[in-house]
């Protein structure tokens, strides 16, 4: 059955640097999301994308984030310069359509982001 | 806006208890509704889901219907197993397609 890939799972870095988290969405899909979980926290939309642009975003998605499809098959979430309530898990998630709210999103295992 | 309400956790259980993980929700329209698991150091997995009122979803033995009259979708599993132990989120997903909102997620533990 196809998946979403995510890479790193784990990603260790210092305040102020740039991450790159990428994922590879199931390769039919037209959706891309990617969402965000703190610790102990619930999952948070982070931005949604489609036809190579941003579709939907919410306040979190603040000037230091950006996404991009490179190429046709990765999706990457950038962090400008990580702060350390940005350590959060990151979920890549992807679906076929949007229009229809019959859809699913499919989750990727997610990226674990520390900020030290 | 949307919005979704699960039962504080955690829930403890004995293997073979019967379980309720109670959800409801706040939407204008007709969401979709659904219960995405999440095991120890793993992803968001699609337990199950439904569409319109009064449907039933159902997955490994979970179920959960949609009551547009009580805007509820509680989860339930007459006989838990330890390897149910993970935690639980209630979604919702709006009319015109828009991204999900979750529960805060109820986090269940089943001893043997």
């Amino acid at each position: 059955e196809p998946e979403v890939t995510q890479t790193p799972s784990h990603q260790v870095t210092q305040m102020g640097q740039e991450v790159i988290l990428r994922c590879v969405p199931i390769s039919n899909h037209l959706y891309f999301y990617w969402y965000r979980q703190i610790l102990g926290q619930k999952v948070e939309f982070l931005v949604s994308f489609y036809n190579n642009e941003i579709s939907e975003k919410s306040e979190i998605f603040d000037d230091q984030f950006s996404v991009e499809r490179p190429d046709g098959s990765n999706f990457t979430l950038k962090i400008r310069s990580t702060k350390l309530e940005d350590s959060a898990m990151y979920f890549c998630a992807s679906s076929l359509r949007q229009g229809r709210n019959t859809d699913t999103q499919y989750f990727g295992p997610g990226t674990r982001l520390t900020v030290l | 806006g949307n919005s979704v309400t699960q039962m504080e956790g955690p829930v403890t259980l004995s293997e073979e208890a019967f379980l309720t993980i109670n959800c409801t929700y706040t939407a204008t329209g007709y969401p979709s509704l659904f219960w995405y698991v999440q095991y120890p150091g793993e992803g968001l997995q699609l337990l199950l889901k439904a569409t319109k009122a009064d449907d039933k979803g159902s997955n490994k033995g979970f179920e959960a219907t949609y009551r547009k009259e009580t805007t509820s979708f509680h989860l339930e599993k007459g006989s838990v197993q330890v390897s149910d132990s993970a935690v639980y989120f209630c979604a919702l997903r709006g009319n015109y397609g828009q991204n999900f909102v979750f529960g805060p997620g109820t986090r269940l533990s089943v001893l043997p």
